[in-house]
């Protein structure tokens, strides 16, 4: 199975500031037909979790452009350029190059 | 509008067995691959199962217990659950699923206990 590590836990941030999320997994995720299948959800309190970005740096449908993620086989980075009130939650990088899916444990970010 | 919503869940013994629905709305349902993802209490979201035009997938820890199925002609996704057991606790959500893009749609939940 392919571990997905997220670093840090917690990230306590400044409004208007940027935040960094940090994924590694355990193995590449490029797949063999080229692409790559790292993904980062958000979950917000309360509520179920929702796509942000795929395929590393694919903003999805409606997701602010101040969400941006990069990176490459082993190690992917989302960052928020300048968070606001609403990016307040916990933050999961997920793998679907291969069954079993996996995700990362996940980095709750908050508002110092 | 894309719509997926979970119910049945409830309160079962362990040992016990439940039947998760998913009704899915504004897409064409058999043309997506989908999804069972938990969250246990205060955890982080763990993969359970899902069904392809290829086949159904599981994690190692549901094998044997849970059949994930799906009926296309009523729009639904169903999660079979027997042999309960306390760690299996968790809110259960139904999402689509594309490799590409992985869990573009997600349901709002249906929250599983089991508890004597």
């Amino acid at each position: 199975d392919i571990v997905m590590t997220q670093t840090p836990l917690s990230s306590p941030v400044t409004l208007g500031q940027p935040a960094s999320i940090s994924c590694r997994s355990s193995q590449s995720l490029v797949h063999s037909d080229g692409n790559t299948y790292l993904s980062w959800l958000q979950q917000r309190p309360g509520q179920p979790p929702r796509i942000l970005i795929y395929k590393i740096s694919n903003r999805f449908s409606g997701v602010p452009d101040r969400f941006s993620g990069s990176g490459a086989g082993t190690d992917f980075t989302l960052k928020i350029s300048r968070v606001e009130a609403e990016d307040v939650g916990v933050y999961y990088c997920m793998q679907s190059k291969q069954f079993p899916l996996t995700f990362g444990g996940g980095t709750k970010v908050e508002i110092k | 509008e894309v719509q997926l919503l979970e119910s049945g869940g409830g309160l079962v013994q362990p040992g016990g067995s439940l039947r998760l629905s998913c009704a899915a709305s504004g897409f064409t349902f058999s043309s997506y691959a989908m999804t069972w993802v938990r969250q246990a209490p205060g955890k982080g979201l763990e993969w359970v199962s899902t069904i392809t035009g290829g086949g159904a997938y599981y994690t190692d820890s549901v094998k044997g217990r849970f059949t994930i199925s799906r009926d296309n002609s009523m729009d639904t996704l169903y999660l079979q659950m027997n042999s309960l057991r306390g760690e299996d606790t968790a809110i259960y959500y139904c999402a689509t699923y594309q490799q590409l893009v992985s869990f573009a749609y997600w349901g709002q939940g249906a929250l599983v206990t089991v508890s004597s």
